[in-house]
């Protein structure tokens, strides 16, 4: 099974701020990496698929590179509706995985 | 818009059985595989399977293959999770998701099922 680190587990910042999460791919995934975004109670919002791709109403501020086995989520401008947890999964080969999960919190 | 709805959780028994089910609106069930996914705070978010829309074809997590079948009633727009010898392991809160077109992401998930094993 290919094993998804993300890194940090949580960070805290500020509105306004620039946050960056890792994830790290055990083996190449190519691009076939996606972004979800989860708050408190409610189900994971897809932010990003094929590494790089905006779903559906997602914000500018988010965006995603990498390919391989390394990838990263920026967010730029931080917003209040931003804090919440984000959770990377490879698409490339099933069984599908999930990173542990990164938890943005409020400085 | 996509509109998916999981039913059927609840408190059972250790070795015991629970039928999940997933209601589907706001889009064409028949041409989409969906997912079963669950959620806990130890082991996070664990895919568990897919039932793809065209072929039928279907795909497990190794820690549910021969006790958990994922079919689908494509005349209903419902997905199902047949679920079988639960143990406290499994307990979580379980998710139906639509595939996303051309790549096998998740673009919308229901708001989730709790199963609890306990005796």
């Amino acid at each position: 099974d290919i094993q998804m680190t993300q890194s940090p587990p949580s960070v805290s910042a500020s509105v306004g701020d620039t946050v960056t999460i890792t994830c790290r791919a055990s083996q190449f995934i190519s691009r076939w990496l996606a972004w979800y975004q989860q708050k408190p109670g409610e189900a994971p919002k897809l932010l990003i698929y094929g590494e790089s791709v905006l779903h559906t109403g997602v914000p500018s501020r988010f965006s995603g590179s990498g390919s391989g086995t390394e990838f990263t989520l920026t967010i730029r401008g931080l917003q209040p509706e931003d804090f919440a947890t984000y959770f990377c999964q490879q698409a490339n080969s099933f069984p599908l995985t999930f990173g542990g999960g990164t938890k943005v919190e409020i400085k | 818009q996509v509109h998916l709805v999981e039913s059927g959780g609840g408190v059972v028994q250790p070795g015991g059985s629970l039928r999940l089910s997933c209601a589907a609106s706001g889009f064409i069930f028949s041409n989409y595989a969906m997912h079963w996914v669950r959620q806990t705070p130890g082991r996070g978010l664990e895919w568990l399977a897919l039932m793809r829309g065209d072929d039928n074809k279907k795909y497990y997590a190794d820690s549910v293959k021969g006790r958990f079948t994922i079919s689908r009633d494509n005349s209903k727009n419902t997905l199902y999770l047949e679920m079988n010898s639960l143990t406290s392991d499994d307990t979580a809160l379980y998710f139906c998701a639509k595939n996303l077109d051309g790549n096998y992401g998740l673009d919308y998930w229901g708001q989730g099922s709790l199963v609890t094993v306990s005796s």
